[in-house]
């Protein structure tokens, strides 16, 4: 079953904050964080794991709550670069399979 | 390093006709996926493997197969292609675990007419 993002879409000047949710019905042991600009493949950002510990990209934080199976990316003070559809993906197993959200798109203006 | 490799990056089919989508990766990776993202959606798993002679259905696998017969490829069948299966295809892959990152391929860019 899919994780489930919101909001799903935001529009913000630059230099200004930003926060998506992501949200799952089953006990995960990871949530990653993807970025895909237009007519791309996503990129990766970030990974949290279950104990708090986290991998990737240094410009962006976000935080895992392991009982409520939530997610929050913080995108602070926004850059142009930062637009984009962010996804967020789920594993509910140590090997298993990545689940994606619908995605947020985010846009940047000057 | 090459890493995901997928091709055709574009194709047009007609309706009944099958074909098989390619995926290669050069970086030894355990996991393989395929997803499809129709316009404006997000991405929807079809099948993945843990590794060679291992498959397993995703959310939407119906129209699909796969097989895994080597580490580097992971092809993706259509069997008979249909209107509803018009849509971006990603292959990705990575090491096992809930902890490692996924590497995606650039797409193919899949019409049934």
């Amino acid at each position: 079953q899919q994780p489930v993002q919101s909001p799903q879409a935001v529009i913000l000047r630059e230099g200004e904050d930003a926060v998506i949710n992501c949200s799952s019905s089953k006990a995960l042991y990871s949530v990653h964080w993807y970025r895909q600009k237009h007519g791309e493949a996503p990129v990766f950002l970030m990974i949290l794991l279950k104990g708090g510990e986290q991998k990737g990209h240094d410009k962006i934080s976000a935080s895992f709550n392991e009982k409520k199976q939530q997610s929050s990316l913080y995108l602070t003070a926004s850059q142009l670069s930062y637009s984009g559809t962010y996804f967020c993906g789920t594993v509910n197993t140590n090997a298993g399979k990545s689940t994606f959200g619908d995605g947020t798109t985010l846009t940047v203006k000057p | 390093n090459a890493g995901v490799t997928q091709t055709p990056k574009f194709q047009v089919l007609k309706t009944g006709q099958s074909m098989t989508l390619q995926c290669a990766q050069d970086m030894n990776h355990e996991y393989m996926s395929w997803y499809r993202q129709d316009p404006g959606m997000g991405l929807r798993l079809i099948h993945y493997s843990v590794g060679a002679g291992i498959t397993d259905q995703g959310e939407v696998p119906n129209g699909y197969n796969v097989s895994r017969s080597t580490t580097e490829d992971f092809p993706l069948r259509l069997l008979s292609a249909a209107p509803s299966q018009t849509s971006v295809y990603f292959c990705a892959s990575r090491f096992q675990g809930a902890d490692t990152e996924a590497f995606f391929g650039q797409g193919t860019r899949l019409t049934v007419v």
